[in-house]
């Protein structure tokens, strides 16, 4: 149980171009989503916040307008990373966690996206 | 506010080895604690759990025991193989953040032949 598929897995695109990236949990309803970037070799940084008909909440120094979150149900939440260029090439991961309290988050397998 | 530190890698076992992988935390409240793994080029797997004091999670060999008095949840493997080769990362989820994770820096595991 508890498995999030996240779309696409690799991306390659020119610079300039917007990218979606779909996260979608296939069997709990995620109450609430995460986007996380990471670093070769770094441990995850923390993107966003959203949950479900609400805006995201963004952590300090992250873009809101760079990085567009959408969580239109509880099973579907996408990044689109607009006019990207190669300083947001980065593994892109999400996750979700359902239910109340300190449920644990259950994570896609990422999404490499390199801009040329 | 909260931490999760976790001891640096790489660390290089061979096969069969015994494996910790140190863990403390610093968190106000009743925090739950996890151990993900991530293999190359994937996203992290939950590994195991714990959510209160003196719980013991465990999963495919590996075990955890939240100690309290100590705010540590070391990991450990009594015989460690190939495939376990990985980043392990430590993290906590406290009380009231909405399942929001606080990570350990992760440590690097290279197991050899």
């Amino acid at each position: 149980g508890a498995v999030v598929s996240q779309h696409p897995s690799r991306v390659i695109c020119k610079s300039g171009t917007s990218v979606k990236i779909e996260c979608r949990s296939l069997d709990f309803q995620a109450t609430t989503m995460f986007w996380y970037r990471q670093f070769p070799k770094q441990s995850l940084m923390l993107m966003a916040t959203s949950n479900e008909g609400s805006k995201a909440t963004y952590e300090q120094g992250v873009e809101k307008d760079k990085f567009l979150i959408n969580h239109a149900s509880l099973t579907l939440s996408t990044l689109t990373v607009t006019s990207a260029h190669p300083e947001d090439s980065s593994f892109y991961i999400c996750s979700a966690a359902g239910g109340r309290g300190n449920q644990p988050q259950h994570f896609g397998d990422g999404t490499r996206l390199s801009i040329l | 506010g909260d931490s999760v530190t976790q001891m640096e890698g790489p660390v290089t076992l061979s096969e069969e080895a015994c494996l910790t992988i140190n863990c403390t935390y610093t968190a106000t409240g009743y925090p739950s604690l996890f151990w993900y793994v991530q293999y190359p080029g994937e996203g992290l797997q939950l590994l195991l759990k714990a959510t209160k004091a003196d719980d013991k999670g465990s999963n495919k060999g590996f075990e955890a025991t939240y100690r309290k008095e100590t705010t540590s949840f070391h990991l450990e493997k009594g015989s460690v193989q190939v495939s376990d080769s990985a980043v392990y990362f430590c993290a906590l989820i406290n009380t009231g953040t909405a399942s929001k994770l606080t990570f350990g820096t992760g440590t690097r595991l290279q197991v050899t032949l």
